[in-house]
C-alpha cells in the first residue's frame, strides 16, 4: 500500500489533455515537493517535474505539474503515442523520514 | 556524459548477501546527494536508500533497515549499496540515482540502467 494514492490508469485521444493525481498526507506532499517521473516500458524512470512545478531542461512544457494542499497533479496537453508509460509522483516524507512514490498511473493514448 | 553505472547484480539465496556499485561520470560526484531505488517485476518504484554529498545524511526505507547500508567513495566516484539477510520480497531491479536539489526533495534527475537483484533457492 503506497503512502501516495495515484489512480491505476488514464486514458485520452491524441491531441488531447489527461490529469494525473497524486494524494498524500500533511507530512509528505503537505509539506514538501513533490517530484514527477515517466517510465517508457524496460527503461529507467525519467524526471519530469521536480519542486512541484519545475521542469529539468529538455522537457517539453506539454508536461506541467501543480500542489494544492495535500494532493499534487501531472497535466500533459498535446497527447502523444509517445506519452505512453508510467508515470509516478514522489516526495519526502516527514514523518517516515523517508522518500516516498506513488503507486504509479499507467497513461494510455487511445 | 553524465552517468550512472550500476553493477553487481545476481541470483543469491535467501539470507545471503550482495555488495551492488554504481560508477558515476561525468560530473564531480562529491557535490550531489545520491540514492538507491528499487522496481519488484511488475511493480511500482520504492524508494530504498539516500546518502548526502559527504555522508553526513544517511536515510533508509523501513523495509531494508538493519539489513541494507548505503555508502559512498568520493575519490572513487562511486556509491555502494552492501545487502545483507536477503529476501524473496528484495528481489528487483536496483537503480542508482541522482539527486538534482535538495537532499529533501525527491527529485532525481540523472537515473543508472538498473541491475537486477534476484533472491531465490
Amino acid at each position: 500500500q503506497s503512502v501516495l494514492t495515484q489512480p491505476p490508469s488514464v486514458s485520452a485521444a491524441p491531441g488531447q489533455k489527461v490529469t494525473i493525481s497524486c494524494s498524500g498526507s500533511s507530512s509528505n506532499i503537505g509539506n514538501n515537493y513533490v517530484s514527477w517521473y515517466q517510465q517508457l516500458p524496460g527503461t529507467a524512470p525519467k524526471l519530469l517535474i521536480y519542486e512541484n512545478n519545475k521542469r529539468p531542461s529538455g522537457i517539453p512544457d506539454r508536461f506541467s505539474g501543480s500542489k494544492s494542499g495535500t494532493s499534487a497533479t501531472l497535466g500533459i496537453t498535446g497527447l502523444q503515442t509517445g506519452d505512453e508509460a508510467d508515470y509516478y509522483c514522489g516526495t519526502w516524507d516527514s514523518s517516515l523520514s523517508a522518500g516516498v512514490f506513488g503507486s504509479g498511473t499507467k497513461v494510455t493514448v487511445l | 556524459e553524465v552517468q550512472l553505472v550500476e553493477s553487481g547484480g545476481g541470483l543469491v539465496k535467501p539470507g545471503g548477501s550482495l555488495r551492488l556499485s554504481c560508477a558515476a561520470s561525468g560530473f564531480t560526484f562529491s557535490s550531489y546527494n545520491m540514492n538507491w531505488v528499487r522496481q519488484a517485476p511488475g511493480k511500482g518504484l520504492e524508494w530504498v536508500s539516500s546518502i548526502s554529498s559527504s555522508s553526513s545524511y544517511i536515510h533508509y526505507a523501513d523495509s531494508v533497515k538493519g539489513r541494507f547500508t548505503i555508502s559512498r567513495d568520493n575519490a572513487k566516484n562511486s556509491l555502494y549499496l552492501q545487502m545483507n539477510s536477503l529476501r524473496a520480497e528484495d528481489s528487483a531491479v536496483y537503480y542508482c540515482a541522482r539527486h538534482l536539489t535538495g537532499y529533501y526533495n525527491v527529485g532525481f534527475d540523472i537515473w543508472g540502467q538498473g541491475t537486477m537483484v534476484t533472491v531465490s533457492s
